[in-house]
C-alpha cells in the first residue's frame, strides 16, 4: 500500500536555507505535492512536481525528486518567520485520486 | 476567486447526534474530495466524487459515514451517531477537470462530547 514519511520537526535561523525530507512508497505516483499548513487554518499548495522531472524551482521553493530512492524533499531558501508552519508530503498513486499525505513536518523558524 | 468553502468552521456536539458538514467547491472544479485530520496528523482521504458520483468511497471509516454531492456542487458529509473518535478536522478539496492538484477549503473542527 501508499505509506508517506516524514521527519517531525525542523529548527532553522531566519535566513538560513529549509530542507524538508519526504519518502514514500508507491512508485507508480505521477504526481508529489507540498502543501503548508498554518495553525488553525486549511492546506495551502506550494508547490508540485511530475513524477518524470528530478527538479522543480518556484522562486524561493526547490523541489528536487529521487524515484529511484523515493525521496522527496522541499528546499526553501532564505527562510523566513512567515514560513514557520507544518508541510505536509503527499502523494498521487497512479490509480485513484486520493492523495496520502505524510503526517507532517513542523518547521521552526527563529529569528 | 472564491476559494473552497466549509461551513460550520467549528461544531459542537454530543455523543450520538447526527451532523451535517458542508463543502463548497471551487466553481468549474468538478471533482471534490473530503479528508479527516486528527491532532497531529497528516489528512486522511475519505470519499471522492466526479461530478454527482461518488467514484471512490474507499477511506469512509463505517456505515455511519455517508455523503452526498446531489447537482455536482455543493457536497454535504453527514455523519450518524456521532463517536468521541469522529472528533477531528474535516477538509474538503476540490480540482477542476483534467487536472490532479487539490485544492483545500478551511475545514470544519467537529468536537464530539
Amino acid at each position: 500500500g501508499e505509506d508517506v514519511e516524514q521527519s517531525l520537526f525542523l529548527s532553522v535561523r531566519e535566513g538560513d536555507s529549509s530542507v524538508i525530507n519526504c519518502t514514500y512508497t508507491d512508485s507508480s505516483s505521477t504526481y508529489l505535492y507540498w502543501y503548508k499548513q498554518e495553525p488553525g487554518a486549511g492546506l495551502q499548495l506550494l508547490t508540485y512536481i511530475f513524477s518524470n522531472m528530478d527538479m522543480k524551482q518556484d522562486q524561493r521553493l526547490t523541489v528536487l525528486l529521487n524515484k529511484k530512492d523515493k525521496h522527496l524533499s522541499l528546499r526553501i531558501a532564505d527562510t523566513q518567520t512567515g514560513d514557520s508552519a507544518i508541510y505536509f508530503c503527499a502523494e498521487s498513486p497512479l490509480y485513484g485520486n486520493k492523495l496520502v499525505f505524510g503526517a507532517g513536518t513542523i518547521l521552526r523558524v527563529k529569528s | 476567486g472564491a476559494g473552497v468553502s466549509q461551513t460550520p468552521s467549528n461544531k459542537v456536539t454530543e455523543k450520538g447526534k447526527y451532523v451535517e458538514l458542508r463543502c463548497d467547491p471551487i466553481s468549474g472544479h468538478t471533482a471534490l474530495y473530503w479528508y479527516r485530520q486528527s491532532l497531529g496528523q497528516g489528512p486522511e482521504f475519505l470519499i471522492y466524487f466526479q461530478g454527482t458520483g461518488a467514484a471512490d468511497d474507499s477511506g469512509l471509516p463505517n456505515d455511519r459515514f455517508f455523503a452526498v454531492r446531489p447537482e455536482g456542487s455543493v457536497s454535504t458529509l453527514k455523519i450518524q451517531r456521532t463517536e468521541r473518535g469522529d472528533s477531528a478536522v474535516y477538509l474538503c478539496a476540490s480540482s477542476s477537470p483534467g487536472t490532479d492538484t487539490q485544492y483545500f477549503g478551511p475545514g470544519t473542527r467537529l468536537t464530539v462530547l
